[in-house]
């Protein structure tokens, strides 16, 4: 069974909007949840991690919030580029050691149009 | 920056055919791990290793076989490969923390 899910699967934007992200999951314990950008057949970028209980992390036009109560964490992109196309993912780590498991989403693809 | 490279980048075989990726990282981690990505799931966990020598097994490892020679590199081998098995594959590598460093990842076709 899924242990993360994100919404939308797929959203297409025009260059300048904002869009948010959502992700769903399941996954306990869930030490902390990292937001990943992935372009078109490339690695994984991370672009912020969640650890807090309630959390809110800002890393330029990215900011995410993660409510561990509901299981719930969003990502906003602040004034859209192209060059964020890209597939979002998100990943919750049961533990806070590398002996953790990672749990992936299957990703939002974005798309930026202008 | 944590440096994770992996080789080749695209491979084409053909269905039974021997194929092995390879993965090195030069930041001394303990922790490596393989991974693939197939359209509508999420990455899922193959094989993963704790240390030179040591393997450990993953979520879906039927099909994989993985081998730890050194602190640096790790490889990912299928040795009777099949079109299920036409992925893009990915590595990763941690120290003692939770973070994980991506390759660039390998686009394997079994035709």
């Amino acid at each position: 069974k899924t242990q993360v899910e994100q919404s939308p699967q797929s959203l297409v934007v025009r260059q300048g909007e904002n869009c948010v992200l959502q992700c769903n999951y399941s996954v306990t314990p869930d030490n902390h949840l990292r937001w990943f950008k992935q372009d078109t057949g490339k690695g994984l970028v991370s672009l912020t991690v969640l650890v807090d209980q309630k959390d809110k992390t800002s890393n330029g036009r990215y900011s995410a919030t993660l409510d561990k109560d509901a299981k719930h964490s969003t990502l906003h992109i602040t004034a859209t580029l192209l060059d964020d196309t890209a597939t979002y993912i998100c990943v919750v780590g049961d533990r806070g050691s590398a002996l953790g498991r990672l749990h992936f989403g299957a990703g939002t693809q974005l798309i930026v149009i202008p | 920056e944590a440096a994770v490279t992996q080789s080749p980048r695209n491979k084409v075989t053909v269905t039974g055919g021997n194929v092995t990726l390879s993965c090195r990282q030069t930041n001394s981690h303990n922790y490596m791990y393989w991974y693939r990505q197939d359209t509508g799931h999420g990455l899922r966990l193959i094989h993963y290793s704790y240390g030179a020598g040591n393997l450990q097994i993953g979520d879906v490892p039927d099909g994989y076989k993985a081998t730890r020679t050194t602190q640096e590199d790790f490889f990912l081998l299928l040795e009777l490969a099949s079109p299920s098995q036409t992925s893009l594959y990915f590595c990763a590598s941690s120290e003692s923390s939770y973070e994980q460093y991506f390759g660039p990842g390998t686009r394997l076709t079994v035709l």
